[in-house]
């Protein structure tokens, strides 16, 4: 069964902390995606990566970076944790040219206080 | 960009009704219309998906229609079970790399 596994189901933060939030699929999967899940906004897209090394920034990127050193592995960093980014990050994979929805992890409830 | 509009937010059905929840779309280029159901603690998992070539499409209680036209696509749940309580999210995109999610739908189902 094909997976996307994100590393932490909750995470508590103090306000001003560097996290990282990870992510990774066994699909060999050329995109991949993070997304932000709050009440009555739904799925709002904060960065994406096509490729190895490369990143594409979404609706709401402000606040955060990712890295995609391998494949596998897309990491969400955010560099200075605020109370507005206590939130559901749930990361997410395609292959290339699928053409079907994504493969969604289970998610990684952050809380920063 | 895409916009996607998503109603209603909550629907409650007894059990054995039938469920509708509606998407409205913006970019005309948009092709490929999936749904997506999320349970308590998961992540959205894809229910069933729709295309521009396509007006209807069923999978045994489950079916989706596409008005291209008006740009506005339903999901509809006949014979409701309660395990069909979950937020369900409606999807729009031309390509791999620019789905946009509707605000989701809680759907609860009295037994």
């Amino acid at each position: 069964d094909v997976k996307v596994t994100q590393s932490s189901r909750y995470l508590v933060k103090r306000t001003g902390e560097k996290v990282f939030l990870e992510c990774v699929q066994d699909m060999d999967h050329e995109n991949m995606f993070w997304y932000r899940q709050d009440p009555g906004l739904g799925l709002r897209l904060i960065y994406f990566s096509y490729d190895v090394k490369m990143k594409e920034k979404g609706d709401i990127p402000e606040g955060y970076s990712v890295s995609r050193e391998k494949k596998e592995r897309f990491s969400l960093i955010l560099e200075s944790a605020s109370t507005n980014q206590t939130s559901m990050y749930l990361c997410a994979s395609i292959r290339s040219g699928q053409g079907k929805g994504y493969t969604f992890g289970s998610g990684t409830r952050l809380t920063v206080v | 960009g895409e916009n996607v509009e998503q109603h209603p937010s909550t629907l409650s059905v007894q059990e054995g009704d039938s469920a509708v929840i509606k998407c409205t779309y913006s970019d005309s280029a948009s092709n490929y219309f999936p749904w997506y159901k999320q349970e308590l603690g998961k992540g959205p998992q894809l229910i069933i998906d729709i295309r521009s070539n396509v007006g209807e499409k069923k999978d045994q209680r489950i079916a989706v229609t596409l008005n291209k036209t008006a740009k506005h696509f339903s999901l509809h749940i006949t014979e409701t079970q309660p395990e069909d309580s979950a937020v369900y999210f409606c999807a729009a995109s031309s390509n791999n790399n620019d789905m946009r999610f509707g605000a989701g739908t809680r759907l609860t189902v009295k037994p």
